[in-house]
């Protein structure tokens, strides 16, 4: 059974400061999502890493990916009030066939303070 | 515009009570995918539909039921067996369920037992 694991669960951090949200996973996989989700809303997508090296950025975030060891990183720069939401990463694997499917971490809840 | 439309956004169901969530696409893709989110928690599958009149168990399928007559219909059935259904049910979607395509979600329902 595939397992996705995120630490911390909680985040609370400064205006301006960076910090790095881990992500593990226990089965081989070289497609990786993060999203992010508002508080009773749905999910929005950050980042599609879809091969080992996989490096992505987008404003103050920045996503990585190592597939040897089952890793992936999203890097928050200079952190801003507008960035507190909860992040999950989702792990996407081929089950039966042709089909494949996310499962997801527990998520990240940031809280960006002042 | 083309997207995915889950309804209704807030659904309320007595104890012993089928309900039935509707999610439609017009994206012309071809794998649906139904996940539960609990307050705090991550995202777990419940179903997934790669074609038209077939669909395969999620992780936690005990209580649901779903159909896939139409490419671009995916119900979800709550029923009676469900003893514990309040929570955010999210639907998905995918172009192909293979590689490189991303994953496109509805903005939910959000269920509730009185």
């Amino acid at each position: 059974e595939l397992k996705v694991e995120q630490n911390p669960l909680f985040l609370s951090m400064q205006e301006g400061k960076n910090y790095t949200i881990y992500c593990n996973y226990s089965t081989t996989s070289d497609r990786l999502y993060w999203y992010r989700q508002d508080p009773g809303k749905s999910l929005e997508s950050l980042f599609v890493l879809l091969s080992n090296g996989a490096v992505k950025q987008e404003g103050r975030l920045m996503a990585s990916l190592d597939t040897k060891a089952r890793l992936s990183t999203l890097h928050i720069t200079a952190a801003v009030h507008d960035l507190s939401a909860t992040y999950f990463c989702a792990v996407d694997i081929v089950d039966t066939g042709t089909a494949s499917k996310l499962t997801f971490g527990t998520g990240t809840r940031l809280q960006v303070t002042l | 515009d083309g997207g995915i439309t889950q309804s209704p956004k807030y659904l309320f169901r007595k104890e012993g009570q089928n309900v039935t969530l509707s999610c439609e696409q017009n994206l012309n893709h071809d794998a649906m995918y139904w996940y539960r989110q609990d307050p705090g928690q991550g995202l777990r599958l419940i179903y997934y539909s790669q074609i038209v009149n077939d669909f395969q168990k999620g992780d936690i399928a005990e209580g649901y039921s779903v159909s896939r007559e139409k490419k671009e219909s995916f119900p979800l059935t709550v029923t009676s067996a469900q003893k514990n259904p309040t929570a955010f049910y999210l639907c998905a979607t995918r172009k192909r369920a293979v590689l490189n395509y991303g994953y496109t979600f509805g903005s939910g329902t959000r269920l509730t037992v009185v």
